[in-house]
């Protein structure tokens, strides 16, 4: 059973596109994210959502929504897409914990080409 | 704001010898601090982690030391094996921050 799950695996699209990618967790956990890693592999925290509430925005363009509408989905929007966009995006989860965020389980990753 | 950064961005070692990363955080309430292997393709995996209540901790090849004072933690990894090439990635976070913020990342390549 995949512990987290995002979809499509792959999107090829024209600027200016609308494109989104579905995410899920069968883990329990209350914490998801959005990560993007870009070509040269750093990975950069968008959005945090603790309970289906948004917690961190790290300054994301407003091009991207994200949408949780129950705690094991996180889904993310991508409006008018643009060539920076091109990267490969990761949901992830965690079990909210005492001490930090607990350790982070990834999600296959979606990589997005924008041509 | 938080940054954690990450050296050496390459590193190439023998088979059989250690590898070792060292990272550095600024936010000094981060008190969670996991390393992540990422192979080619693949999700970030965690290998190990450690809190700010403890000074070392070792599984096996791998330990992670860490110095609260300097703000330093490393990662240290015994009889390389070829398998053990991926990125590896150190990170922290802290209670009540709802993000963990990830050094750039160490291409470790093992040589057989």
């Amino acid at each position: 059973d995949t512990a987290v799950s995002q979809t499509p695996k792959y999107l090829v699209t024209q600027m200016g596109n609308d494109k989104s990618i579905k995410c899920e967790q069968n883990l329990g956990h209350d914490t998801m994210y959005w990560y993007k890693q870009d070509s040269k592999k750093f990975l950069k925290i968008m959005f945090s959502y603790n309970n289906k509430e948004l917690i961190i925005n790290e300054t994301v363009p407003n091009r991207f929504s994200p949408k949780s509408p129950d705690k094991a989905h996180l889904n993310l929007h991508i409006n008018s897409l643009e060539l920076g966009d091109s990267a490969v995006y990761f949901c992830a989860s965690s079990r909210f914990q005492n001490l930090g965020t607990g350790e982070l389980f990834f999600g296959e990753g979606s990589r997005l080409t924008v041509l | 704001g938080e940054n954690v950064e990450q050296h050496p961005s390459t590193l190439s070692v023998q088979e059989g010898d250690s590898a070792v990363i060292k990272c550095t955080y600024s936010d000094s309430a981060s008190n969670y601090f996991p390393w992540y292997k990422q192979e080619l393709g693949k999700r970030p995996q965690l290998i190990i982690d450690i809190r700010s209540n403890v000074g070392e901790k070792k599984d096996q090849r791998i330990a992670v030391t860490l110095n609260k004072t300097a703000k330093h933690f490393s990662l240290h990894i015994t009889e390389t094996q070829p398998e053990d090439s991926a990125v590896y990635f150190c990170a922290a976070s802290r209670t009540g921050g709802f993000k963990t913020i990830f050094g750039a990342g160490t291409r470790l390549f093992v040589k057989a």
